[in-house]
């Protein structure tokens, strides 16, 4: 069975703080590895979709890394703003992704 | 706006009866999958499409979902003498791609609450 684990599950930050997640995944057989940020009443929306071990992706103030080797990635938000506050989800492609449970994350003004 | 649209927003339901689900891809877009999503959980993998061929559907799927694409373009996922269980979020997504960088493409979902 395909396991991808996030952690934390929720995290609570104050606004201008920094901060991470980690998603955890089979590395064996490794084609993709997705993170979606899915706020309320919205649509999860992609962030980035990384294929190569020891990438770095960057969007804005969101950056996230890769090790297929070892099963890992991380996101990264500097200086987290109030609208930041949403779930991320890291989902790993096997024949389809196949997502994890997400971080929900709350950023207080 | 030309996103993924889904169709109710909310659904509720009574124990024993059917429902039906509509979901507008992209236009251009070829692979549409459906997803399944409760409380605490990341979304569950249902089933997809590339064109009007569905190609995949998950083992945990029990008979009373069926989902089709008629033409390729939406698609429509009822669930038959729904159970309190099918209680979750149906999200609908699209790509155009099936290739390492395919990036999925989501609806807001349907919220199906089974009393």
């Amino acid at each position: 069975i395909l396991n991808v684990e996030q952690s934390p599950q929720s995290l609570h930050v104050q606004e201008g703080d920094s901060t991470n997640f980690t998603c955890s995944f089979p590395s064996s057989n490794f084609y993709a590895l997705h993170w979606y940020r899915w706020e309320t009443a919205k649509s999860p929306e992609a962030l980035f979709v990384m294929t190569l071990n020891g990438d770095e992706k960057k969007k804005g103030r969101i950056s996230a890394t890769l090790n297929t080797k070892e099963g890992y990635s991380y996101l990264y938000i500097k200086g987290s703003q109030p609208e930041d506050s949403a779930t991320y989800l890291c989902a790993f492609r096997y024949n389809k992704l196949i997502f994890g449970a997400g971080t929900r994350l709350a950023v207080h003004p | 706006d030309t996103g993924v649209s889904q169709d109710p927003r909310h659904k509720i339901t009574k124990r024993g009866q059917n429902v039906t689900f509509r979901c507008d891809p992209i236009s251009e877009h070829n692979r549409l999958y459906w997803y399944r999503q409760t409380l605490g959980q990341g979304p569950e993998f249902l089933t997809y499409f590339q064109n009007e061929a569905q190609l995949e559907k998950s083992r945990l799927l029990s008979d009373r979902f069926s989902a089709e694409r008629p033409k390729g373009s939406f698609s429509t996922l009822e669930i038959q003498r729904t159970e309190q269980g099918d209680s979750a979020m149906y999200l609908c997504a699209s790509s155009t791609r099936g290739d390492a960088n395919e990036k999925l493409f989501f609806g807001s979902g349907t919220q199906l609450s089974v009393l």
